[in-house]
């Protein structure tokens, strides 16, 4: 079955410190993967996404996500963290072609952001 | 402005009681989703419309139910079957069932 694994929980960076928030999939075909960003009691906004081409994509506030097949990763990165960051973090997988319905989310990853 | 309005932002249940989450989106999309989110746990597909009058069960339907009369409006009801209701609601919409999704800020439900 198709999974989105998110290792970390929870991570604590200071602010001006690089991040990386992992994601792992297990799909048997290339995938559309997306970044999603929640801030408390709030819905979700869209980072970035990667349906094709450039392995590496640009997203919005600073972020930029890396697609690699060998690793079957698609890991968030930010060079300079922000106090404004501090959110939970989610990968979500739909194998292309699929429709929306068909999406499946990470657990999350909380981030927290030392002054 | 455009967009995708829950409410209400709290919901308290009583026992037995049915309660119905509302979803209102302008942004003229024809696919409108319902998820639940537990902490730890991501989100979970409950239910799913591509198009106005229809509508499919996604992972965890059951305790649910859902109407599309409207373009615009995708309500769910927690029934009294749902014996765990207490978690986050979220509702999304999407141009169709290939495009990313827009969600709205959410509903929390607790019981009394």
């Amino acid at each position: 079955a198709q999974s989105v694994t998110q290792p970390d929980i929870h991570i604590t960076v200071s602010e001006g410190a690089s991040l990386e928030l992992r994601c792992n999939y297990s799909y048997g075909a290339t995938p559309y993967l997306f970044w999603y960003v929640q801030s408390p009691g709030q819905g979700l906004q869209l980072l970035l996404k990667y349906f094709s081409g450039d392995t590496l994509v640009q997203g919005i506030k600073g972020f930029e996500a890396e697609f690699k097949r060998s690793q079957s990763s698609f890991n968030l990165r930010k060079p300079s963290v922000h106090w404004s960051d501090a959110a939970e973090y989610f990968c979500a997988v739909v194998l292309s072609g699929a429709g929306s319905y068909q999406l499946t989310f990470g657990k999350g990853t909380k981030l927290s952001v030392i002054p | 402005d455009g967009g995708i309005t829950q409410s209400p932002k709290y919901l308290f249940r009583k026992e037995g009681q049915n309660v119905t989450l509302s979803c209102e989106q302008n942004l003229n999309h024809d696919a409108m989703y319902w998820y639940r989110q537990d902490p730890g746990q991501g989100l979970r597909l409950i239910y799913y419309s591509q198009i106005v009058n229809d509508f499919q069960k996604g992972d965890i339907a059951e305790g649910y139910s859902v109407s599309r009369e409207k373009k615009e409006s995708f309500p769910l009801t927690v029934t009294s079957a749902q014996k765990n209701p207490t978690a986050f609601y979220l509702c999304a919409s999407s141009w169709n069932s290939n495009e990313k999704l827009f969600f709205g800020s959410g509903t929390q439900l607790s019981v009394l």
